[in-house]
């Protein structure tokens, strides 16, 4: 089993929309949780970490669920410009990072 | 500050040639990765250092990859002989710490013909 799996999409949005993504991760043990944005032909950048508590940044919400092993990113208001990859990534002691296949979204005009 | 180098930005090698990559992490950042990541696919670790040392190497294929990180700063990536299989994009990161978010270079994107 993948230690983080996510659905690759990919998601075709409208304008103004508001879209989800879920990750699921394997190891009960992952300590710290990042959501990661990739455009295309680009390296990963930090979009934000995600926070037990849940946090929001503007109109990204990030949210944890220990308890299912599941993290998500909720965008609220799509622009044409957050057409990405978004990777999910967890990390377990000793600074091993795992990173999520990536789900494409496309915001559509 | 500056962030993550790479280079070369791009490199195309007849198959059985050997390549080199090389890595300037943030400075500071005492954890050093290397990721390969095809295309569609999430960046997979080839081997990570803490300073000098190389902590995880077990995805790394020792047949024909090395790694070096000399005086635990900048870091180097060989294949030797390349393989039409090992056309892929290499990453290099850098990260402060335990579970600190990691920055990454431009990579390097390889063809192998």
């Amino acid at each position: 089993r993948k230690e983080v799996e996510q659905d690759p999409g990919p998601f075709n949005v409208p304008e103004g929309a508001t879209v989800a993504f879920n990750c699921t991760y394997s190891n009960s043990a992952s300590q710290s949780f990042f959501w990661y944005r990739q455009d295309c032909r680009k390296e990963p950048k930090l979009l934000m970490s995600v926070y037990s508590s849940g946090n929001e940044d503007g109109r990204f919400t990030a949210q944890l669920n220990r308890a299912s092993q599941y993290i998500s990113l909720l965008i609220r208001d799509s622009k044409l410009s957050d057409s990405a990859t978004y990777l999910c990534v967890v990390t377990r002691t000793g600074n091993q990072f795992y990173f999520g296949t990536g789900t494409s979204l496309t915001v559509i005009p | 500050e500056a962030g993550v180098v790479q280079s070369p930005r791009y490199k195309i090698i007849e198959k059985k040639q050997p390549v080199a990559f090389w890595c300037n992490p943030i400075s500071g950042h005492n954890t050093l990765y290397w990721y390969l990541q095809n295309l569609g696919q999430g960046p997979e670790l080839l081997i990570r250092y803490e300073n000098e040392e190389a902590v995880d190497d077990s995805q790394l294929p020792k047949d024909r990859f090395s790694a070096e990180r000399l005086k635990g700063v900048d870091s180097t990536l060989k294949i030797q002989p390349a393989e039409l299989g090992d056309s892929a994009v290499y990453l290099c990161a850098s990260s402060l710490g335990p579970r600190r978010e990691a920055f990454f270079g431009q990579g390097t994107r390889l063809t192998v013909v």
